[in-house]
């Protein structure tokens, strides 16, 4: 079965400027994750999506970050202004339906930003 | 609110070597316990997960991990590396129910050399 799909996999941009990311999950998987790894650290939870809706956003900056999930599939995460210390790597995950209570996830590649 | 410590940041190990990389959690409620691997410029792949039961699992390329509840620890260990092991390594933990989400640890870096 094709992975979690993300894209653009790596993208500079300079401080002030926007930037979105796309996130498409495994197919099935109702649940959707973004995290935010910053180099030297853990993947850290930005927002967590059941179908359409959000569960978790207690961590999202929600005056620079937004996130939706439209149609329930697929998703974007974008980050308007952006500053320098936005540099790290956005993961996303998705999970099925009989893991979501354990929380096993399935990461897609990355998408790397660098604020200059 | 759950946490996850990893000790080391950084372990240097010989090929063919064992290895143990550590990890200790800290929660109030029964979690579930899962080791993922990142190779450079990849996403993080699971390697082995504790839900239930037995408390040895064993995971993919011939990894193991040890449930311990009293230590509230879930090392890692191999008992022979490859040079293709060289990887991030990250331990996390969810207390499970409704929709759980997973808190990782910093990471721990396995540089193996010949």
């Amino acid at each position: 079965e094709a992975g979690v799909a993300q894209s653009p996999r790596y993208k500079i941009i300079e401080k002030r400027q926007s930037v979105a990311f796309w996130c498409n999950p495994i197919s099935g998987h109702a649940t959707l994750y973004w995290y935010q790894q910053i180099l030297g650290q853990g993947p850290k939870l930005l927002i967590q999506f059941q179908n359409n809706g959000v569960v978790d956003d207690s961590q999202l900056p929600k005056d620079r970050f937004s996130a939706e999930r439209l149609k329930g599939v697929d998703s974007t995460l974008k980050i308007q202004p952006a500053k320098l210390e936005d540099s790290a790597v956005y993961l996303c995950a998705s999970s099925p339906p009989d893991r979501t209570n354990t929380g096993e996830l399935f990461f897609g590649e990355g998408s790397r930003l660098t604020v200059l | 609110a759950q946490s996850v410590t990893q000790l080391d940041s950084q372990v240097p190990v010989f090929e063919e070597a064992p290895v143990e990389l550590r990890c200790n959690y800290s929660s109030s409620v029964s979690v579930y316990l899962f080791w993922y691997v990142q190779y450079p410029n990849q996403g993080l792949q699971l390697l082995l997960k504790y839900l239930s039961g037995s408390t040895l699992v064993k995971g993919i390329n011939g990894f193991e991990a040890e449930f311990n509840k009293s230590q509230t620890s879930f090392h890692l260990r191999k008992p022979s590396v490859h040079i293709s092991d060289t990887a991030e390594y990250f331990c996390a933990v969810s207390v499970g129910g409704g929709y759980s989400t997973l808190t990782f640890g910093k990471g721990t870096m396995l540089l193996v050399s010949p």
